[in-house]
């Protein structure tokens, strides 16, 4: 089992792009979170999802944040119109669900807004 | 409101002396706390969680309800458990997480 998965692990891009960062959970494992470290800050969660349905997106920004976990394929965190604030690492872990709250992490995406 | 603090975020110990990671936790309903564990150029792992009563590594946690903390113990440090240490809160719902700042613990020879 290679674990969670998350590409790319390094994405830069510019104010005003868009953002793609992917997240394949571990096999078996239909629970998704996504969580972003700011610098020095710990993991803020953004949001929970199971497959083709967002559970709680408490913790996402209101605008240019979105977030998806289709039948087939990764998750996906998108950010568009991209800023210099949200240069960060980007988190995913999965679960099961069953297994109270153990979640398996991924090694994250940094992203660098120039 | 839901939080963790780790009021230290630099812990520096010699090897074989005890260590004390910090965490206290605010919360009204029953919770769940968690030790995650980063080293260097790995991935956040889970290290012990507070229902398991386990000893991992040497290292040991108690959840105190009275004082809400939840501090990581170890009698005697070893240079390999220098890393980033976050304490985490769950019990909520959905199943998140809400993580403390961390605390970045080295060990010197």
């Amino acid at each position: 089992n290679a674990g969670v998965m998350q590409n790319p692990r390094h994405l830069v891009r510019r104010r005003g792009q868009e953002a793609r960062l992917r997240c394949s959970p571990m096999k078996g494992h239909s629970h998704v979170y996504w969580y972003r470290q700011l610098p020095e800050e710990g993991l803020k969660f953004m949001v929970y999802l199971q497959k083709e349905n967002i559970i709680d997106e408490s913790g996402m920004p209101k605008e240019r944040f979105s977030a998806e976990f289709p039948k087939e394929g990764p998750s996906i965190l998108r950010i568009q119109q991209v800023v210099r604030g949200d240069s960060a690492a980007y988190f995913c872990a999965s679960s099961t669900g069953t297994d109270l709250n153990e979640q398996f992490f991924g090694p994250g995406t940094r992203l660098t807004v120039l | 409101a839901q939080r963790v603090t780790q009021p230290e975020k630099l812990l520096s110990v010699f090897k074989g002396a005890p260590v004390e990671l910090k965490c206290n936790y605010s919360y009204s309903g029953s919770p769940e706390l968690f030790w995650y564990v980063q080293y260097s150029r790995q991935r956040l792992q889970l290290l012990l969680r507070h229902i398991s009563r386990e000893s991992i590594k040497g290292f040991t946690a108690d959840l105190n309800k009275g004082e809400t903390s939840f501090h990581l113990k170890k009698p005697f440090a070893q240079e390999e458990d220098s890393a980033m240490y976050y304490c985490a809160l769950g019990g909520l719902r959905g199943g998140k997480l809400i993580f403390g700042q961390g605390t970045e613990l080295s060990v010197k020879p």
